[in-house]
C-alpha cells in the first residue's frame, strides 16, 4: 500500500506570496490532518478534514486554510506569506477522524517551505 | 508554559544502553498518549500508543503513563545505532499536542 504523499517536497517563496501544498492520503483513508513543524514551536496542529468537512482547527490565523476533495486528497493554502511561515508542513492520514478520539495517523514526508 | 514539555536534548548514548525519554504535561484532559520516531527528512512514525495510565511493552520499547503525575516515559532497551532519531511525545483529547522532540544518537 502506498504511503502518504506530499507535493512539492521543497518550496521557496517570498514574503507576501501565497502557496498551495498538496497531500494524497493512503488509499481508503478519509481523514487528513495538517501540521506545522518548526524548531522553535515543534509540531503544531493546523486542521483536520474528514469526508470533505473540516472537523477541527488549531490556533492559526485565517491566512492558513485548507480543503479536501471527494477523493480525500487535501490541499493547504497559506496566503500573504510571512518569514515565520518557514517550516516543514506535514500531513497525516487516518481511516477515521482523530479529533476527540484516537485513530492511528500516518504521516507523509512533509513539504519544506522557505519564505525569503 | 507549554502544554507538553519535552527536553530537546541532544542525548547521546553508547550502543546497548538503556534510553529513557520523558515528557510532562499540564492538561489533565489528555487521554491518549503516543510516542513517535522521526528520522531526518522523514515524517514521524508511530512507535507506541497508550490509553490512560499504565505500561505498554513492544519488543525493546516500553511506554509508561502516569496521569496522576502528568508524566509519560519511553524506555528503549539494548539501544542500536538505527534508533538514532528524534523522538516526539504526543497526547490528545480533542486534537494532538506534541512535545518539542528529543534528538537521540546511539553511538556504535
Amino acid at each position: 500500500k502506498a504511503g502518504v504523499t506530499q507535493t512539492p517536497r521543497y518550496l521557496i517563496k517570498t514574503r507576501g506570496q501565497q502557496v498551495t501544498l498538496s497531500c494524497s492520503p493512503i488509499s481508503g483513508h478519509r481523514s487528513v490532518s495538517w501540521y506545522q513543524q518548526t524548531p522553535g514551536q515543534g509540531l503544531q496542529f493546523l486542521f483536520e478534514y474528514f469526508s470533505e468537512t473540516q472537523r477541527n482547527k488549531g490556533n492559526f490565523p485565517g491566512r492558513f486554510s485548507g480543503r479536501q476533495f471527494s477523493n480525500s486528497r487535501s490541499e493547504m493554502n497559506v496566503s500573504t506569506l510571512e518569514l515565520g511561515d518557514s517550516a516543514l508542513y506535514l500531513c497525516a492520514s487516518s481511516g477515521q477522524p482523530t479529533s476527540g478520539t484516537y485513530n492511528e495517523q500516518f504521516f507523509g514526508p512533509g513539504t519544506r517551505l522557505t519564505v525569503l | 508554559q507549554k502544554e507538553v514539555e519535552q527536553d530537546p536534548g541532544p542525548l547521546s548514548v553508547p550502543e546497548g544502553a538503556i534510553v529513557s525519554l520523558n515528557c510532562t504535561y499540564s492538561n489533565s484532559a489528555f487521554q491518549y498518549f503516543m510516542w513517535y520516531r522521526q528520522y531526518s527528512r522523514k515524517g514521524p512514525e508511530l512507535l507506541m500508543y497508550t490509553y490512560s495510565s499504565g505500561n505498554k511493552e513492544d519488543g525493546r520499547f516500553t511506554a509508561q503513563v502516569d496521569k496522576s503525575s502528568k508524566y509519560i516515559s519511553l524506555f528503549i532497551r539494548d539501544s542500536q545505532p538505527s534508533d538514532s532519531a528524534t523522538y516526539l511525545c504526543a497526547m490528545s483529547y480533542n486534537d494532538m499536542r506534541f512535545g518539542a522532540g528529543t534528538r537521540l544518537t546511539v553511538k556504535p
